[in-house]
Order: structure tokens, then C-alpha cells, then sequence
């Protein structure tokens, strides 16, 4: 059974970088995509973006210009980079599967809740 | 960016009741439409993908349908562990949208 677990700070400075990585067990990292997905407090679900295993990315216009999402396979671990972030980037951070490219979400992490406050 | 459109928000049913949820989307995406349920601190959990393809492990009471820009989720017999928020997801265009979501509520 495929397993994704996120893990990270859970307190950012505001104009700081987030940070997360999410670890797959359970199932190789290649020929699969890898997407972040984050839902504010009370709000709706957005997605962040995705990177496939050999590197290729593609990521919601509206947080490109702060997002990186990169990929490790030898640790079978992807991670989240979000720069200059405010308290508009508080929310539950999810890492999930896709099995390709304008495909489903088959797994899901637990997710983790980041806080963005001085 | 396609806006999805679920209703009702909320819905209040009973162990044993057929509900179902209707999703909208803003322009037609095909059957590139997939449905999740989400409980509180867990993760979330794929039911029906490509409108209509029940996710391997889920019961077959969970249905899904519709295609182009009108998609119904219908529960056919109510399950004291369905009680979670439900939502709708297109991935036709990027970037990937969801719907507000639906709380079923045990009535």
C-alpha cells in the first residue's frame, strides 16, 4: 500500500521560505507524478503544483513566481519550496499521487499544518 | 481557471438513505472529473475517478456520472462510515480545481 507522509516546519517567519518534503513508501517514486495541494483554514482546496519523477514540473500561475518542487528518487521524497510567504500561506499542505498527467489524485498524505506568524 | 460548483454544501441524511451531491463545472472538461472523501485529520481518500471509475478498494455504493460540465456522486444506501465531506475535482485544464466541498451530516 502506497504511503505518502509530510513532514517539515510547522512555523514560518513571514517573508521566509516554507519548506516541506513528502516521503513515499509502499511504491517506487519513478513514472508517477507528484503533486502539493494546500487548503487554508476554512477554505477551499488549491492546487500547488506537480513534478514528475524525471524533474519536469508544472505549477498553478497564481503562486509560480514563489513555488519550486523538486524531486530526490534516490530518497524516494519530493519537496516544496515557497518563498516570501505571508500570512495568506497558512493552511493544511497535502502531497499527493497522480498516475500521469492530467490524471486523478490516487494517494493522499495526511497533510500538515503550516502557520505563517512572527 | 474552471470554477467547480458543488451542491448542496451541506446535507443531512440517515444511515440506510440514498443521497447524491452534484458538481458543475464552469466549462465542459469531459469526464476528467473525480470525486474524494475527506474526514477530519485524515487523509484524503479517492473514490471515483474519470467521472464514472470507482477507485480499486471503494464500495460499490459509491456512483459516479455525468460528463461535459454536469457530475452527480450518489451514495445509494448510506453507511455510518460515509459521514465526511465530499468533493469534486476537474483535471481537464490546469490548473486543477476543486469544489467547495459538501458536509454529509448525520441527521
Amino acid at each position: 500500500q502506497v504511503q505518502l507522509q509530510e513532514s517539515g516546519p510547522r512555523l514560518v517567519k513571514p517573508s521566509e521560505t516554507l519548506s516541506l518534503t513528502c516521503t513515499v513508501s509502499g511504491g517506487s517514486i519513478s513514472d508517477y507524478y507528484w503533486n502539493w495541494i494546500r487548503q487554508p483554514p476554512g477554505k477551499g482546496l488549491e492546487w500547488i503544483g506537480y513534478i514528475y519523477y524525471n524533474g519536469n514540473t508544472n505549477y498553478n500561475p497564481s503562486l509560480k513566481s514563489r513555488v519550486t518542487i523538486s524531486v530526490d528518487t534516490s530518497r524516494n521524497q519530493f519537496s516544496l519550496n515557497l518563498n516570501s510567504v505571508t500570512a495568506a500561506d497558512t493552511a493544511i499542505y497535502y502531497c499527493a499521487r497522480s498516475p500521469g498527467d492530467k490524471r486523478h489524485f490516487d494517494y493522499w498524505g495526511q497533510g500538515t499544518l503550516v502557520t505563517v506568524s512572527s | 481557471d474552471i470554477q467547480m460548483t458543488q451542491s448542496p454544501s451541506s446535507l443531512s441524511a440517515s444511515v440506510g438513505d440514498r443521497v447524491t451531491i452534484t458538481c458543475r463545472a464552469s466549462q465542459d472538461i469531459s469526464n476528467y472529473l473525480a470525486w474524494f472523501q475527506q474526514k477530519p485529520g485524515k487523509a484524503p481518500k479517492s473514490l471515483i475517478y474519470a467521472a464514472s471509475s470507482l477507485q480499486g478498494g471503494v464500495p460499490s455504493r459509491f456512483r459516479g456520472s455525468g460528463s461535459g460540465t454536469d457530475f452527480t456522486l450518489t451514495i445509494s444506501s448510506l453507511q455510518p462510515e460515509d459521514f465526511a465531506t465530499y468533493y469534486c475535482q476537474q483535471y481537464n485544464s490546469y490548473p486543477y480545481t476543486f469544489g467547495q466541498g459538501t458536509k454529509l451530516e448525520i441527521k
